[in-house]
């Protein structure tokens, strides 16, 4: 079975730009989290839905970050518009049933803004 | 909210070693206890996990882990290390509020 599939999994581009992560998550999970990964903070939650609606955002770290789930197969992650300190790693995940299952975790997008 | 500590950043051991990366949680009723490993450039893959039943629990990789309610622990072993178990690993706690959180890490080195 496919997993969660992310792209693109390199990004580089220059600062002021907009950027846009994408994700496909497992077929039949009904939750999709979106992380950052830094070496200074680790794995941050930025923003998770479950059924397509937005849950919990509170990660989002300021108003140049938006996500959108359009449907149950696609998601977006944008950054407009995108500053150094976005550079990281951008990690989709996705969850079936209750918070006692695991997370299924993309690749990952590695992001960097110059 | 559930917190969760991985107090080794850095571990080294020979190939053929035992292993055991420590895990400390945080929690008011019986978390959902998680490890995950990350290989360079990849996502973070699930080794296993605990929520309930036997609190020796087994997973892929030749790896297990102990949940100890009494020390608030979930270490994750291993009798034998190879040289491909190099990676990161991640404990991870969630609760019933969706909200899963994320030790910082143990980066482990396999030595020849």
């Amino acid at each position: 079975d496919a997993g969660v599939i992310q792209s693109p999994r390199h990004e580089v581009t220059e600062m002021g730009q907009e950027v846009t992560l994408r994700c496909k998550p497992i077929s039949g999970h009904d939750y999709l989290f979106w992380y950052r990964q830094t070496m200074m903070r680790g794995l941050e939650l930025l923003i998770y839905f479950n059924n397509n609606v937005p849950i919990d955002d509170s990660g989002m770290p300021e108003d140049r970050f938006s996500a959108k789930m359009p449907n149950a197969s696609f998601s977006t992650l944008k950054i407009q518009p995108s500053e150094p300190r976005d550079s990281a790693v951008y990690f989709c995940a996705s969850r079936s049933g209750y918070s006692n299952q695991p997370q299924h975790f993309g690749d990952g997008t590695r992001l960097s803004i110059l | 909210a559930q917190s969760v500590t991985q107090p080794d950043i850095h571990i080294t051991v020979s190939e053929g070693a035992s292993l055991e990366l420590r895990c400390n949680y945080s929690y008011g009723a019986t978390p959902y206890l998680f490890w995950y490993v990350q290989s360079p450039g990849q996502g973070l893959q699930l080794l296993l996990k605990y929520f309930s039943g036997d609190t020796l629990v087994q997973g892929i990789k030749g790896f297990e882990a102990e949940f100890k309610r009494s020390q608030s622990s979930f270490n994750l072993r291993k009798p034998s290390v190879h040289w491909s178990d190099a990676a990161e690993y991640f404990c991870a706690v969630g609760a019933g509020n969706n909200d899963m959180r994320f030790g910082a890490g143990t980066r482990l080195t396999v030595k020849p």
